[in-house]
């Protein structure tokens, strides 16, 4: 299994602002994603982080908001730009083993924009 | 398209069994099942890579209808440490896994 970290773990932030969290994976993943999950909810795709390449969004999501990177294959970030108190959520990293079906998860950020 | 769960609450007796509901509109490569304790990051339970087969984890066990679009956990005799939001996940086409509304199961003593 994979072992993921992010940090950090959580943080308050003012509005019009932008919080990068990092995402590091103790092993060669081949595939990362990000997740906005607000408590007591599900887990919504954000986007696919691709090495070495723009990443993939989904829709209702875009770049200029969640700008991501991924320079390597046990790390990426995920910038929240420009913040609302509609941003507070947990944003969690996933990344897939080498076998590519089973996926793991960091235990989040927890954002809140005042 | 997000799966949909049932129920969306259960509250057991330590001992007691329950059954967890995921179904889809779409067809379905596989079915990966998570549990989620409060605070903490979602935790892998099993993964249904083909249709009516059944998987187990301790005294959890799911199984796949593949031609159903549906899977199916399976809590027996359910102990404190079972507590948590359960989550269906699904892969169609492609590697995105999209999961369900959750259900919450509290077990009591």
């Amino acid at each position: 299994s994979a072992v993921i970290s992010q940090k950090p773990s959580r943080d308050i932030c003012q509005r019009g602002t932008s919080l990068t969290i990092q995402c590091q994976v103790d092993s060669q993943v081949t595939m990362m994603f990000w997740y906005r999950q607000q408590p007591g909810q599900s887990l919504t795709l954000i986007a696919t982080a691709n090495q070495g390449s723009e990443a993939t969004y989904e829709s209702g999501f875009v770049i200029d908001k969640f700008p991501i990177s991924r320079p390597n294959l046990t790390f990426s970030t995920l910038t929240v730009s420009n913040m609302s108190p509609e941003d507070s959520s947990i944003y969690l990293c996933s990344g897939t083993g080498q076998g590519g079906n089973i996926q793991y998860f960091g235990a989040g950020t927890r954002l809140s924009v005042l | 398209q997000q799966p949909v769960q049932s129920p969306q609450a259960v509250i057991l007796r330590e001992g007691e069994d329950a059954v967890i509901n995921c179904s889809s509109s779409k067809a379905l490569y596989s079915v990966h099942w998570y549990r989620q304790k409060h605070g903490e990051a979602p935790v892998f339970l099993m993964i249904l890579l083909k249709g009516g087969e059944q998987k187990g984890h301790e005294k959890i066990s799911a199984s796949f209808n593949e031609k159903k679009q549906q899977s199916s956990l399976y809590l027996t005799a359910s102990q404190l440490s079972y507590s948590g939001t359960y989550f269906c996940g699904i892969k169609a086409a492609g590697n995105k896994l999209t999961f369900g509304g959750g259900t919450r199961v509290l077990v009591k003593p």
